[in-house]
């Protein structure tokens, strides 16, 4: 069975502070996406990496590849009650089967 | 619309009820997925649809769950005899190539078994 280990499950910090989350597995993966999801709406695609060792930025989120294509991680620079959400990554093989990870709560308090 | 659609966005049914959710992917896109999330969890894949190619069913739970879609265009999801557990939020996704990865969601239908 592949998957896709996110965390922490659960993140509450102040506004203002930095956050890493973390996406691992033993798979290598064509790309992997992060999607940010807020109550009752939909995921809503972030980013997608495709080569190993990309860093992708998005304004204050750093998105990066590990080499390997087995893990990636999202860095959240001072964060803002905006940035408050489900956030979600998802590894695909080059076919439409994607693996999911559990998702990361964060909540950013003012 | 621009965006997927789908309906109802709340549904409450009672136990043994068959309740019928519907998605209207984005126009053009020929991959389709349906995925269910429990409260507070990550998404379950039930069914993907690409084209008039054969549907991989796997992710479906059981066989009250069916799901039909013809061509490109609307699909419905159906639970049978709902229970309890079938409780959750039912996610559609399209996209125009899925081996991208790159999924466009509807806002998703809240499903309550009383």
């Amino acid at each position: 069975t592949q998957l896709l280990e996110q965390s922490p499950q659960f993140l509450s910090i102040q506004e203002g502070e930095n956050l890493t989350v973390y996406c691992n597995s033993s798979s290598v993966f064509s790309s992997l996406q992060w999607y940010r999801q807020e109550p009752g709406e939909g995921p809503v695609l972030l980013v997608t990496v495709v080569t190993g060792g990309e860093v992708k930025k998005l304004k204050r989120l750093t998105f990066q590849f590990g080499d390997a294509r087995k893990d990636s991680s999202l860095h959240i620079t001072a964060a803002q009650p905006g940035d408050t959400g489900l956030y979600l990554c998802a590894g695909a093989h080059s076919n439409y089967q994607l693996i999911w990870g559990a998702g990361t709560k964060l909540i950013i308090k003012p | 619309g621009a965006g997927v659609s789908q309906s109802p966005s709340n549904k409450v049914t009672e136990k043994g009820k068959d309740v019928e959710l519907r998605c209207d992917p984005i126009s053009g896109h020929t991959a389709l997925y349906w995925y269910r999330q429990r409260l507070g969890q990550g998404l379950e894949f039930l069914i993907y649809f690409q084209g008039n190619s054969a549907p991989d069913k796997s992710g479906l739970p059981s066989d009250r769950f069916s799901a039909e879609r013809t061509g490109e265009s609307v699909s419905t999801l159906t639970i049978q005899r709902t229970q309890q557990e079938d409780s959750a939020v039912y996610l559609c996704a399209s996209s125009p190539n899925a081996w991208t990865g790159e999924l466009f969601f509807g806002e998703g239908s809240r499903l309550t078994v009383l």
